[in-house]
């Protein structure tokens, strides 16, 4: 089975941090994805990243960054933390047109 | 960009019945429908999927239907049970290189027993 692994289910931190959500694969594919999702909102794309240090940002980019150095791990990095940051974040990796999603990382910024 | 709209937000059934939700997308471009499902506590799970170049397509009791025409699509659940109790996420994809998936706010489906 695909296995998309996120490191934490669950994080604190505090406004102004800076905080690195990661997510590790093994299907040895190139497209990984991150979204975070929200009540009423549904899952809205943070980044993506169709090969090794190859990035483009989603729809809603702003106040994150990511790093794709291995094929395997993307990370996503919120540079400074802010309570409108506090989410369910998901990371998913693509088999062909299928989307494999980790069970998320639930962020508390407080 | 794509934009997708998912209805109803919750839907509530008796075990039994049937259950539809509806979504329509924004981009004549994007060519690939998944359905999603997330149970408690997990991420979301592929169940059924649509290419543009087909109209309809079912897995026993999952059903999914595409008008491109009208730029919507519908996922149907007959004979519902207890576990399909969920949230349910439709999307809309377009091959740039990768599939980048633009997903609906989902569904909160409830089925009564």
């Amino acid at each position: 089975d695909v296995k998309v692994t996120q490191s934490s289910r669950y994080l604190v931190k505090r406004t102004g941090e800076k905080v690195f959500l990661e997510c590790v694969q093994d299907m040895d594919h190139e497209n990984m994805f991150w979204y975070r999702q929200d009540p009423g909102l549904g899952l809205r794309l943070i980044y993506f990243s169709y090969d090794v240090k190859m990035k483009e940002k989603g729809d809603i980019p702003e106040g994150y960054s990511v790093s794709r150095e291995k094929k395997e791990r993307f990370s996503l990095i919120l540079e400074s933390a802010s309570t409108n940051q506090t989410s369910m974040y998901l990371c998913a990796g693509q088999v062909g047109t299928e989307a494999f999603f980790g069970q998320g990382t639930r962020l508390t910024v407080v | 960009g794509e934009n997708v709209e998912q209805h109803p937000s919750t839907l509530s059934v008796q075990e039994g019945d049937s259950a539809v939700i509806k979504c329509t997308y924004s981009d004549s471009a994007s060519n690939y429908f998944p359905w999603y499902k997330q149970e408690l506590g997990k991420g979301p799970q592929l169940i059924i999927d649509i290419r543009s170049n087909v109209g309809e397509k079912k897995d026993q009791r999952i059903a999914v239907t595409l008008n491109k025409t009208a730029k919507h699509f519908s996922l149907h659940i007959t004979e519902t049970q207890p576990e399909d109790s969920a949230v349910y996420f439709c999307a809309a994809a377009l091959n740039t290189g990768g599939f980048k998936t633009i997903f609906g706010a989902g569904t909160r489906l409830f089925v009564k027993a």
